[in-house]
């Protein structure tokens, strides 16, 4: 059964790096046909798609965001990074990672198809000095 | 400001039938399937309907999606207590800039 994993520190200072580390278990990041990615949620506001990344492919990033976001991946590992740089208050928020699979007769690999089926339980983080 | 329009608060009594709806435009919903989700309190957003109107297995058949032009609706039926929970609509957007998820702004569902 998949399983996504978020982890990192609950708090980071002003004008530094985030980093959070997603690790899948049950599939295959490297050998899949699935999209990963990251969302977040504010305290008491709505969701916010971060970035999605398909391993053998694109990565698509919130356009408010990219100036700041980072991913990488880890094969050996099996698990892949968030790093947000120059953190303030307005990032503080639960970080939650999703891999994002397609519908049955979809091609593989067209982002128009993919949906977010499997997420993590999500991370607290705190951007405070 | 979400890009895709979604109202703030429904609610319904038990066995009501209540829709909540999802408003985009032509780069978002207009051209590709929407997608819903249900975050119960304290909980992580859980898939409920995939391209416009599918059940991922184990969604009761409560639950149904349907999407026309730039508008998507989640209507739930029969409605239980335990459906109490904020509501997501979501999709691509194709912008030019390159495309990017778009979620709405989520409806908290009470139940009476």
């Amino acid at each position: 059964q998949l399983q996504l994993q978020e982890s990192g520190p609950g708090l980071v200072k002003p004008s530094e790096t985030l980093s959070l580390i997603c690790t899948v278990s049950g599939d295959s990041i490297s050998n899949s046909t699935y999209y990963w990615g990251w969302i977040r949620q504010p305290p008491g506001k709505g969701l916010e798609w971060i970035a999605s990344f398909y391993y053998s492919g694109n990565t698509y990033y919130n356009p408010s965001l990219k100036s700041r976001v980072a991913i990488s991946v880890d094969t050996a590992q099996n698990r892949f990074s968030l790093q947000l740089s120059s953190v303030t208050a307005a990032d503080t928020a639960v970080y939650y990672c999703a891999r994002h699979s397609y519908p049955r007769g979809a091609t593989p690999g067209l982002y128009y198809y993919y949906f977010m089926d499997v997420w993590g339980k999500g991370t607290t983080v705190t951007v405070s000095s | 400001q979400s890009v895709l329009t979604q109202p703030p608060s429904a609610s319904g009594t038990p066995g009501q039938r209540v829709a909540i709806s999802c408003s985009g435009g032509i780069s978002n919903i207009g051209s590709n399937t929407v997608h819903w989700y249900q975050q119960l309190p304290g909980t992580a957003p859980k898939l409920l309907i995939y391209s416009n109107d599918q059940r991922p297995s184990g969604v009761p058949d409560r639950f149904s999606g349907s999407k026309s032009g730039t508008s998507a609706s989640l209507a739930i039926s029969g409605l239980r207590s335990e459906d109490e929970a904020d509501y997501y609509c979501a999709t691509w957007d194709d912008r030019l800039k390159g495309p990017d998820v778009v979620f709405g702004g989520g409806t908290k569902l009470t139940v009476l």
